[in-house]
């Protein structure tokens, strides 16, 4: 079965802090992985897409990894802000051209703190 | 720019009520999809469409329906609602133009409480 794990499930750290969150897949075969921000009362907003070939991309101050190997990826935020207080949900897409082949992790609740 | 609107926002219902969610996008998009967000899980899919008149099952459909007569519209409708359907529902749409790149754009949710 497809599974998206996110750790830690909860972090609080003081602004301009800089932070880091994981993301490890059991996705099968991979065909790209998403980062989403999550702002308390709102839909997911997408930060960032990679795929297979592309082992980081950046997006302003966060910056997303990927190991396609140890299928692991992480999301790092440098000199955070208060902004940043959400919830920030792994997403990896299947390769499959019928359905909708997307596994949502769980999210990891970020709070930035003054 | 309205993009995408989904109403209402808080609904509160009996068990056994049918309720309607609406979405509605400007964009022209054509997929649309359903999601539900529980606490300690990730988003589930409910259903989705491809184009109007075009439906499938998502992870957990039991218990839905959905309908599709045009482009921008996409209901869901709870034929008799249980309290395990209480959760937050998240309303999508993309354009897929290659599926490796599609970008998913969310609503902002309905919560809905069964009772």
């Amino acid at each position: 079965k497809n599974q998206v794990e996110q750790s830690p499930q909860s972090l609080i750290i003081l602004e301009g802090k800089n932070c880091t969150l994981q993301c490890n897949y059991t996705v099968s075969p991979f065909s790209n992985l998403r980062w989403y921000k999550q702002d308390t009362g709102r839909g997911p907003v997408s930060l960032t897409i990679m795929t297979f070939s592309e082992n980081t991309k950046s997006n302003g101050r966060y910056t997303a990894t990927l190991d396609a190997d140890t299928k692991q990826s992480s999301l790092h935020i440098t000199a955070s802000q208060l902004s940043d207080s959400a919830s920030y949900i792994c997403v990896v897409r299947a390769m499959d051209t019928g359905r909708r082949a997307l596994t949502f992790g769980s999210g990891t609740r970020l709070q930035v703190q003054p | 720019d309205a993009g995408i609107t989904q109403s209402p926002r808080y609904k509160i219902t009996e068990t056994g009520r049918q309720v309607t969610l609406m979405c509605h996008q400007t964009w022209s998009h054509s997929y649309m999809f359903w999601y539900r967000q529980d606490l300690g899980h990730g988003l589930r899919l409910i259903y989705y469409s491809a184009a109007a008149d075009i439906t499938d099952k998502g992870e957990v459909p039991d218990g839905y329906v959905v309908s599709r007569s045009k482009t921008e519209n996409f209901p869901l409708t709870l034929e008799s609602a249980t309290r395990s359907q209480t959760s937050v529902y998240f309303c999508a749409s993309s354009e897929v133009r290659h599926a490796t790149n599609e970008k998913l754009f969310f609503g902002s949710g309905t919560q809905l409480s069964v009772l």
